[in-house]
């Protein structure tokens, strides 16, 4: 398997422009996880779903964020408006079958907000 | 709700020698003990995990030993290898419950 995709790896954009991550995670998993890491508060679980449905997404800083998974081999989040303390590496992770055991994350998407 | 320390922050080692990673942790309910590998630009690795109902287990030159009384894991890296440098992230879970990570540790492991 290829592993859990992200795209794009690199994200520079203007403060108040929108911006958008995708994730496909791990074909047959069916939990899918975004988190933010920065050095400040490392690794923050933002949102996660379970078959496709958010589970808790108590994670999630503002309203300005928001995520989405259509599909079972598709997931995106989404910032409108962003701002500079966005800035971060986001990760999207995936597990099978036992939730939060064994999550095999992504490469990533640094995004810089300017 | 949990609360994960890992030590220490930074840790070099010559090549060849051993390396060891600690964390503690405060939910005597976790069960579920990741550790994760995560090189410069990079997402972390799943490299071992552990669970509640064994006190070690190892993969080649990494183990993991699990103290549930004192709540405590560590990492050990045996014959380490400069391949091995990276920020090490160890994490608690109930297993239905999410991640609380450590800090992270920054091995070096010096040619």
């Amino acid at each position: 398997d290829a592993g859990v995709i992200q795209s794009p790896r690199h994200e520079v954009t203007e403060m108040g422009q929108e911006v958008t991550l995708r994730c496909k995670p791990i074909s047959g998993h069916d939990y899918l996880f975004w988190y933010r890491q920065t050095m400040m508060r490392g690794l923050e679980l933002l949102i996660y779903f379970n078959n496709n449905v958010p589970i808790d997404d108590s994670g999630m800083p503002e309203d300005r964020f928001s995520a989405k998974m259509p599909n079972a081999s598709f997931s995106t989040l989404k910032i409108q408006p962003s701002e500079p303390r966005d800035s971060a590496v986001y990760f999207c992770a995936s597990s099978w079958g036992q939730g939060f055991v064994e999550q095999y994350f992504g490469p990533g998407t640094r995004l810089t907000v300017t | 709700g949990e609360n994960v320390e890992q030590h220490p922050s930074t840790l070099s080692v010559q090549e060849g020698d051993s390396a060891v990673i600690k964390c503690t942790y405060s939910d005597s309910a976790s069960n579920y003990f990741p550790w994760y590998k995560q090189e410069l630009g990079k997402g972390p690795q799943l490299i071992i995990d552990i669970r509640s109902n064994v006190g070690e287990k190892k993969d080649q030159r990494i183990a993991v030993t699990l103290n549930k009384t004192a709540k405590h894991f560590s990492l050990h890296i045996t014959e380490t290898q400069p391949e091995d440098s990276a920020v090490y992230f160890c994490a608690a879970s109930r297993g239905n419950t999410p991640l609380v990570f450590g800090k992270g540790t920054r091995l070096s492991v010096i040619a």
